[in-house]
């Protein structure tokens, strides 16, 4: 089926460990999208991607690096990871107005 | 810049009674405007979404949601409520910026009693 694509779906890490979450949409989309999720705050933008070979900071982008790889995949990683980016994290595609996410990774920092 | 404010972060309804979840917003500009349903441990799943045209929008699940230029306001209802609505609801705004960004409300979680 259609759609967007996140690996892995859960991951544990420790303290100052990295990791990149990857991305995948097959739908042709030209922007992609990071976010988090974190209770009672909804979903904040971390980093997007409105074209292929562009990527620009959100609203929470510290501490996180994004690549457009290609048009298909925008990867996140986490170069030193924090018990604070603990979370839920979206990719999410878009074109002309309509937007499809992926089923999310859930990181837990220890 | 775009916000999004969601009021009430929880919300109790009985099973049979109306459900209201109230969203208000700001935009420099006419906005896109979205509800979004997320289920216990899943994604989130588009209810409907409002771009131009008719004001009153239908959506998924029997929500629908009006859109009130004078209020910014995005209201969604359902005249029944059903114990599979139990989920939380995030309202989002695209004001057509560069990047097309989306930007989401808290959330609220509903709670249906039998």
């Amino acid at each position: 089926n259609a759609g967007v694509t996140q690996t892995p779906k859960f991951q544990v890490l420790k303290t100052g460990q990295s990791m990149t979450l990857q991305c995948a949409q097959d739908m042709n989309h030209n922007s992609m999208y990071w976010y988090r999720q974190d209770p009672g705050m909804g979903l904040r933008l971390i980093y997007y991607s409105a074209s292929e070979g562009t990527t620009d900071k959100g609203e929470v982008p510290n501490g996180y690096n994004v690549s457009r790889l290609n048009k298909r995949e925008f990867s996140l990683r986490l170069e030193s990871a924090a018990p604070s980016q603990t979370s839920v994290y979206f990719c999410a595609s878009s074109e002309q107005g309509g937007y499809t996410f992926g089923s999310g990774t859930r990181l837990t920092v220890v | 810049a775009q916000s999004v404010t969601q009021l009430g972060s929880h919300v109790s309804v009985s099973e049979g009674a109306l459900v209201l979840l109230r969203c208000n917003y700001s935009s420099s500009v006419p906005p896109y405007l979205f509800w979004y349903v997320q289920y216990p441990n899943q994604g989130l799943q588009l209810l409907l979404k409002y771009t131009t045209g008719a004001t009153l929008v239908k959506g998924i699940n029997g929500f629908e949601a009006e859109f009130k230029k004078s209020e910014t306001s995005f209201h969604l209802t359902k005249p029944s409520a059903h114990m599979s609505d139990a989920a939380e609801y995030f309202c989002a705004v695209n004001s057509g910026a560069a990047g097309n960004k989306l930007t989401f409300g808290g959330g609220t979680r509903v709670l249906v009693k039998p």
